[in-house]
């Protein structure tokens, strides 16, 4: 969606290598999401943001972490601590009262 | 926790023909939220419910909410190939104050024409 910009498109990690998904969005949102997508499966919530210096962990929050310095930034970093990183992730962000608006996603591969 | 089951997982659909996918959540919803998602993209919004019974149309696609606020459905008519996709639920609970969604697994929709 136009607003929310996600890099890499393409991201390869190395064995025990972490590594930080960029999410940037200039729509003044507040909230802002990272889910995973695995092939042929639905969303799922890794971490979430509704106001800047604070976060909560979703629903599969291991092996991630984030930050919430900036209203329009939520970057995501896959720890080595993530034995399966290989997935596509999507950010979102919402205004009050407004569904979710989708970045383009960043599909991450193991080396 | 809140779970939100979508069936079917998969479509086959003829062009021209009908079809329905349906939405169940565990728990009371605030809200649900219709999404597309095209093969290669990301999740686009289609729409919101939140009313009890409520029904939506978009040109061919009709949406409707439960009256226990529960559940939903979407029913397409006249299938085309722009309809290509998989379509997801997503159920926001009734005390949830973050705006979280719980995404179905979807419906991934093929076209034959």
């Amino acid at each position: 969606d136009g607003g929310i910009t996600q890099s890499p498109k393409y991201l390869f990690r190395k064995e025990g290598q972490n590594v930080t998904l960029s999410c940037e969005q200039n729509l003044n949102h507040d909230a802002m999401y990272w889910y995973r997508q695995d092939p042929g499966q639905g969303l799922r919530l890794i971490y979430y943001s509704q106001i800047v210096n604070d976060f909560q962990k979703g629903d599969i929050a291991e092996g991630y972490s984030v930050s919430r310095e900036k209203k329009e930034s939520f970057p995501l970093t896959v720890t080595s601590a993530q034995k399966n990183p290989t997935a596509f992730y999507l950010c979102a962000s919402r205004g009050v009262n407004q569904p979710q608006h989708f970045g383009d996603g960043t599909r991450l591969s193991i080396l | 926790g809140q779970q939100v089951m979508q069936i079917p997982q998969y479509q086959h659909v003829q062009e021209g023909e009908d079809f329905t996918t349906y939405c169940n959540s565990s728990t009371t919803l605030s809200n649900i939220q219709w999404y597309k998602q095209r093969p290669g993209g990301h999740p686009v919004f289609l729409i919101q419910l939140v009313k009890s019974g409520e029904v939506k149309k978009q040109k061919r696609l009709t949406f409707q909410f439960g009256e226990a606020k529960k559940n939903s459905s979407l029913h397409i008519t006249a299938t085309q190939t722009t309809d290509v996709g998989t379509y997801f639920c997503a159920g926001q609970e009734t005390t949830d104050s973050w705006g979280k969604l719980q995404f179905g697994a979807g419906t991934q929709v093929v076209v034959t024409p």
